[in-house]
């Protein structure tokens, strides 16, 4: 079965600082891979994909992708309160934009 | 701009009842339509899939049937709710095909049977 895993945290960091969230996924053939953010109460958001190895950066998201070690991380720069959420690392699982999503890290950036 | 509406936003029923949800995108035409369930502190579970009008494919065994009347709709029923069918519904979308691009999310649609 193609899981994806997360640690379920909460990971807590002090505002500025840099979050560093991870996940990995047991499907060789994924090809996609995404991070959502989720707020209590809220439907997902989008705020990364990565479909390359390497590191792809926007803004203050980074995502990084290693298809080998099958593991993708998200990093977030200047973490603010604003932050704190719930983040849903996915990846796609046999076509037709089906992903399979991880449980979730919930992220507290206190000031 | 696209955009994805589903509704209703609440709403809490009694075992034993029939479910309704609806989900509206606007904006986009032959999109892949999906339905997802988020239980209480876990991850999404994908429930139904959908290509085009009445081509729907089951992910998991359930109590829940989907059906695409039109291109932009998607509904997502039972006959009879179950205590475990309570959890927060989401429809989402893509663009068509293949290809492996992002998915969209509604507001999702919370369901308490009780």
């Amino acid at each position: 079965q193609k899981e994806v895993e997360q640690n379920s945290g909460p990971l807590s960091v002090p505002e500025g600082a840099i979050a560093s969230l991870n996940c990995t996924y047991s499907d060789r053939g994924s090809q996609s891979f995404f991070w959502y953010r989720q707020y209590s109460g809220k439907s997902p958001e989008l705020i990364m994909s990565i479909y390359s190895n390497g590191d792809k950066e926007d803004g203050r998201f980074t995502a990084q992708l290693n298809k080998a070690s099958q593991y993708v991380s998200l990093l977030i720069r200047d973490s603010q309160p604003s932050d704190s959420a719930t983040y849903l690392c996915a990846a796609e699982g046999g076509g037709y934009n089906k992903l399979i999503f991880g449980a979730g890290t919930r992220l507290a950036v206190h000031p | 701009s696209q955009t994805i509406h589903q509704w209703p936003a609440t709403l809490v029923q009694p075992v034993g009842s029939p479910l309704s949800l609806e989900c509206t995108v606007e904006g986009t035409s032959n999109p892949n339509l999906y339905w997802y369930r988020q239980a209480a502190g876990r991850g999404l579970q994908l429930l139904f899939y959908s290509i085009g009008i009445d081509q729907i494919s089951s992910e998991v065994p359930q109590n829940l049937s989907a059906s695409r009347p039109q291109d932009r709709q998607f509904i997502l029923s039972s006959k009879k709710l179950l205590l475990s069918d309570s959890g927060f519904y989401l429809c989402a979308w893509s663009g068509g095909g293949m290809n492996t691009g992002e998915l969209f999310f509604g507001e999702g649609s919370r369901l308490t049977v009780l």
